[in-house]
């Protein structure tokens, strides 16, 4: 089974600063997905992210950047110019590919960044 | 487009009691998802519907169950309940089944506390 790890449980950026949010993932599967997940406060979860593993280029989107690391089974979110509406909690999420009985998300913990003025 | 809409948004059951949640999806999405989430054990799977079928079901007792209707409405049922049943219940939907790049959208949740 595929388990998914967020080490640190809570971080803090300065705003308008980087900070670079860490996940590890274990599988034995050479094709899968990878998600960042956005929880503000009583709010809805959002797609922040997704990284399909057969493609080498890291994925972007705007302020959002990942670190890939196949090998390493690393899958990093760097937040860039840090706003304070980036404040949540942030989920790292696996998901099998193709496979309708196993299409489900693996998430990790989940890490709660807070931004300060 | 509306999104995901998951009633009640909170409630208040007591023990034994039998709770009924429901979510309905974004208009054209046939697969809904459910999770629940807690302080402890984090985001865990329920199951999947996509076509009024079960298409898998994650490690929970029989006491949780789900059905999908053929407008793609999904409902969740947790009969028996136990304390530790008190959690955010999340519905999520998406257009496709067992497709690994199909987005996941979420509801805001029905949160249950069992006294």
């Amino acid at each position: 089974a595929q388990t998914v790890t967020q080490s640190q449980p809570e971080m803090s950026v300065q705003e308008a600063e980087t900070v670079t949010l860490s996940c590890t993932y274990d599988t034995s599967e050479s094709d899968y997905y990878l998600f960042w997940y956005k929880q503000p406060p009583s709010r809805q979860m959002i797609l922040v992210i997704r990284q399909e593993a057969y493609k080498q280029q890291n994925a972007t989107e705007n302020r959002f950047s990942v670190n890939f690391q196949k090998a390493a089974k690393s899958f990093s979110l760097k937040i860039s110019d840090s706003q304070l509406g980036d404040a949540a909690m942030y989920f790292c999420a696996y998901r099998s590919p193709n496979t309708g009985a196993n299409s489900k998300l693996t998430f990790g913990k989940g890490i709660t960044l807070s931004v300060r003025p | 487009k509306a999104g995901v809409t998951q009633t009640p948004r909170y409630l208040i059951k007591t023990r034994g009691q039998q709770v009924t949640l429901s979510c309905s999806p974004i208009s054209g999405h046939r697969s809904v998802s459910w999770y629940q989430q807690t302080p402890g054990q984090g985001l865990q799977f329920l199951f999947e519907y996509f076509s009024e079928t079960q298409r898998n079901k994650g490690n929970f007792p029989g006491r949780f169950s789900g059905r999908q209707f053929s407008n793609s409405r999904s409902e969740m049922n947790v009969s028996t309940l136990e304390l530790g049943d008190s959690a955010l219940y999340l519905c999520a939907s998406s257009t496709l089944w067992g497709l690994g790049t199909g987005e996941l959208f979420f509801g805001e949740g029905s949160r249950l506390t069992v006294l």
